[in-house]
């Protein structure tokens, strides 16, 4: 079956460590999205990828890290510099037509120890 | 910008009771309209969506009517049951092709009880 699939689904990080989020797709979607998930605050873009090889900012891309070298995986990176990392991190992609929607992998929960 | 508005949860009814969650959006032009369901430790998924003005999205009993001239994509049930507890996000989607990206709203916790 098609998905996304998104790795680890609980991590757990010391201050000062970096850690990778993992998402990867088989769906052949072009687009692949990251968000954050906060209590009470709904999703907040993080970083998005068009295309292979390119990607840009969100809303709140400070602290954070990707890379697109595979049209099938959009790794997250959370880095030292994200102060407040503690969070549910989602994973989207979408075809070239948006009106279909995002399909959304299951999550991975972060908590810094 | 663009934004959505959802109205404060938790909502809290009875099984088979009447379900409205109301949403609001400010766009610029002419967004998609979508509502996704979350549940317990879940990512998001898709429940329903409308692409212009006056359409009706609707699954599994969901119905949420596309209003241009209220800008509103409120989503009702005319029976929940306790199967449906859940958070719902309504968001709008902006920009074309890949480059559309989706504006969420803060997401309405709906609790059923027997």
């Amino acid at each position: 079956d098609g998905g996304i699939t998104q790795s680890p689904k609980y991590l757990f990080r010391k201050e000062g460590q970096n850690v990778t989020l993992s998402c990867e797709q088989n769906l052949n979607h072009d687009a692949m999205y990251w968000y954050r998930q906060d209590p009470g605050q709904g999703l907040r873009l993080i970083y998005y990828s068009q295309i292979v090889n390119d990607f840009q900012k969100g809303d709140i891309a400070e602290g954070y890290s990707v890379s697109r070298e595979k049209k099938e995986s959009f790794p997250l990176t959370v880095t030292s510099a994200q102060k407040n990392p503690t969070a549910f991190y989602l994973c989207a992609s979408q075809t070239a037509f948006e009106i279909y929607g995002y399909t959304f992998g299951s999550g991975t929960r972060l908590t810094v120890v | 910008g663009n934004s959505v508005t959802q109205m404060e949860g938790p909502v809290t009814l009875s099984e088979e009771a009447f379900l409205t969650i109301n949403c609001t959006y400010t766009a610029t032009g002419y967004p998609s309209l979508f509502w996704y369901v979350q549940y317990p430790g879940e990512g998001l998924q898709l429940l329903l969506k409308a692409t212009k003005a006056d359409d009706k999205g609707s699954n599994k009993g969901f119905e949420a009517t596309y209003r241009k001239e209220t800008t509103s994509f409120h989503l009702e049930k005319g029976s929940v049951q306790v199967s449906d507890s859940a958070v719902y996000f309504c968001a709008l989607s902006w920009g074309t092709g890949t480059a559309s990206k989706l504006t969420f709203g803060t997401g309405t916790r709906l609790q059923v009880t027997l």
